[in-house]
């Protein structure tokens, strides 16, 4: 599978967007990008997926580069309860379709 | 949306003894199930695949000897963590596929986790 690259950590206002960037220029042309976030001690939650348009959805926006390259997760209005750590995934959807998490990045939500 | 439910949420045994986790659809059923393992402030990492009726896949470094997965229906998979150790306390999750789900779906869900306390 291919690797993403994600800053450890970001802050963001309350109320403000949050934008979470990720790496992943490996990736060949049948691998999606996916977003998952784990709250603290819970399991993980998708978020959204691409392939290679932009796509949104009531929790988030993505916003593919055309090269395909990279990434943005982009939490429009953020909340505490936004804070969370986010991660960024490619996969092949192929017979295993298995999810491998690299080490993602924390989000902190400011009041 | 669907839901996957692990029971039980947490669990504490002595060292040597064996513990099982349980894993459930509720509401659809998953031809394949993941199982993670999540130790303090580090990512998941993925254990093992299970497909319904037949062995499960293990990911390199993990002893399939002492992890035994069961995955007998399309609801319900089982980890067993046998002769369990302190270095195998952990924070075991799951994740159910949906049945039938084609390349591009995103219909893969995980469950509450199990806390593992081996003492």
């Amino acid at each position: 599978d291919a690797k993403t690259t994600q800053p450890p950590s970001m802050d963001c206002a309350e109320g403000r967007a949050a934008n979470l960037p990720c790496n992943h220029s490996t990736i060949s042309g049948n691998e999606y990008v996916y977003w998952y976030r784990q709250i603290h001690s819970q399991g993980p939650q998708y978020i959204i997926h691409g392939l290679k348009n932009n796509e949104t959805n009531e929790m988030a926006s993505l916003i593919i580069t055309e090269d395909r390259k990279s990434s943005t997760l982009i939490l429009p209005h953020a909340t505490l309860r936004d804070t969370a750590v986010y991660y960024c995934i490619v996969r092949y959807g192929g017979a295993t379709n298995k999810l491998i998490f690299g080490t993602g990045t924390l989000l902190a939500v400011q009041p | 949306g669907a839901v996957v439910s692990q029971h039980p949420s947490w669990v504490i045994c002595k060292s040597g003894t064996s513990v099982k986790i349980e894993c459930r659809s509720l509401d659809f059923q998953a031809t394949t199930m993941f199982w993670y393992r999540q130790f303090p402030k580090q990512s998941l990492m993925l254990m093992a695949t299970s497909n319904e009726g037949s062995k499960a896949t293990y990911e390199q470094g993990v002893e399939k000897d002492k992890f035994l997965i069961n995955h007998a229906s399309l609801t319900l998979s089982t980890l067993t963590v046998t002769s369990a150790h302190p270095e195998d306390s952990s924070f075991y999750i799951c994740s159910a596929r949906v049945y039938g789900t084609g390349l591009s779906s995103h219909e893969q869900y995980f469950g509450p986790g199990t806390r593992l306390t081996v003492t």
